[in-house]
């Protein structure tokens, strides 16, 4: 199964609002409310963002929210900081006991 | 403070085997679903298997199935991978990572600092 579909990269500059989508199938992202947002920084393991499309967990700024139209997931930055920069990853519940993650997206804060 | 911690990771010729395991600390490890999860060097995150929280059920990306099997000891607060018929695109760290909610609600909460696992020869 492929994975999700995601953007290589995005930037923006400071205090900007910048939108990571995240395509997948009717099978997955259209057909369930279990889509999550990983953040990773190098060499570090992935923090939880966002989870079941639009929330966040405690501790998370509300600088990032999610939102999901069809196939197609989104996490948007708003506000973007410095520390924002690093990849991140969509995921979601496939339908077939599967989890499925998206390709990364590498955000540059200019 | 509720914390993962891997081992067991290594160098290892292809066709042969390892077994990882993750230490969970700070939680009722009992009372939760437990995933692995891998990253190839340079690339994304790969969903690998997951266990239920009493062992009872399992699942596993069509990419292990058969070569690798995962199970838990809750007395010991473990999770383990038994992974064999290694190959080179199983290269990769490998994170174990705690499930908050229930399956198919997959929401991957708290997470290792991973292991890394070469293969070749």
């Amino acid at each position: 199964q492929s994975a999700l579909t995601q953007p290589a990269s995005v930037s923006g500059s400071p205090g900007q609002s910048i939108t990571i989508s995240c395509t997948g199938t009717s099978s997955d992202i259209g057909d369930y409310n279990y889509v999550s947002w990983y953040q990773q920084h190098p060499g570090k393991a992935p923090k939880l963002m966002i989870f079941d499309v639009t929330n966040r967990p405690s501790g998370v700024p509300d600088r990032f929210s999610g939102s999901k139209s069809g196939n197609t997931a989104s996490l948007t930055i708003s506000g973007l900081q410095a520390e924002d920069e690093a990849d991140y990853y969509c995921s979601s519940y496939t339908g077939s006991s599967t989890l499925l993650f998206g390709g990364g997206t590498k955000v540059t804060v200019l | 403070e509720v914390q993962l911690v891997e081992s067991g990771g290594g160098l290892v010729q292809p066709g042969g085997s390892l077994r990882l395991s993750c230490a969970a600390s700070g939680f009722n490890f009992y009372n939760y679903e437990m995933n692995w999860v891998r990253q190839a060097p340079g690339k994304g995150l790969e969903w690998v298997s997951y266990i239920r929280s009493s062992g009872a059920t399992v699942y596993y990306a069509g990419s292990v199935k058969g070569r690798f099997t995962i199970s838990r000891d809750n007395a010991k607060n473990s999770l383990y991978l038994q992974m064999t018929s290694l190959r080179a695109e199983d290269t990769a760290v490998y994170y174990c990572a705690r499930g908050f909610f229930l399956w198919p609600r997959i929401t991957l909460d708290v997470w290792g600092q991973g292991t890394m696992v070469t293969v070749s020869s």
